[in-house]
């Protein structure tokens, strides 16, 4: 089985621009989850989706949103480019589920988009 | 809200031996979930391990091991015969059980392993 894909795998964008990163999750995952990793850092969290509902929301400004569709893809919008959101953009798949216990909690992740912003 | 610290920012070792990675977090909870990920120069992040804090045992998995501390809220990874493969930077997870926390990963900053040849 394909694990998570992500696209486009690096992009460079102009401050005040927007810019749309997309994730397909593991083949009967429903739960999508965003983080950013600026470099050097560890990632942060930014977004939860679970059955196209968002289930969870980091310390991020609402120039970030995301969604996800019925094929359980999901898309991360961020507005209004800074300098300080370029960064290492992770998607992560899981089973997800009210119960993350077992075998559901395992978050495997994607192999990023190199967002860098001038 | 729950942290994690990791107070190596890098770390060598030769090819062949043993090495330890160290962890602590700040949690009020009694419930929850560690893990150590590995993030390779190719940017996929690998899970190498996972703990269950509800279990006293330490996780094992072939060269890779935990030393689980809850009291002390310690979580360090011994990686045995070090592998040319295993370079990379390692990150410590923390997972609450349930709840809001239980929506996200919130990592420490990594270590750098390098290995030796």
């Amino acid at each position: 089985d394909a694990g998570v894909t992500q696209s486009p795998t690096h992009l460079i964008k102009t401050r005040g621009q927007q810019v749309t990163l997309r994730c397909s999750p593991i083949s009967g995952h429903k739960s999508v989850s965003w983080y950013q990793q600026v470099l050097g850092q560890g990632p942060q969290f930014i977004f939860q989706y679970y059955e196209k509902e968002e289930r969870g929301r980091g310390n991020f400004p609402d120039r970030f949103s995301a969604r996800q569709f019925p094929n359980y893809s999901s898309e991360l919008n961020v507005n209004a480019l800074l300098l300080g959101d370029s960064a290492l953009y992770l998607c992560a798949s899981s089973l997800g589920g009210d119960i993350f216990r077992g075998v559901g909690y395992e978050q495997y992740f994607g192999p990023g988009t190199r967002l860098t912003v001038t | 809200a729950q942290t994690v610290t990791q107070s190596q920012p890098e770390m060598s070792v030769q090819e062949a031996e043993t090495v330890t990675l160290s962890c602590t977090y700040d949690t009020s909870e009694s419930d929850y979930y560690l893990f150590w990920y590995k993030q390779p120069p190719s940017r996929q992040m690998i899970l190498v391990i996972r703990q269950e804090a509800y279990k006293q045992q330490n996780a094992t998995e072939n060269r890779f091991s935990v030393n689980f501390q809850k009291a002390a809220k310690s979580f360090s990874l011994k990686i045995s015969d070090s592998q040319l493969g295993d370079a990379a930077m390692y990150f410590c997870a923390y997972r609450s059980a349930k709840g809001q926390g239980a929506q996200k990963l919130v990592f420490g900053q990594g270590t750098r392993l390098t290995i030796n040849p």
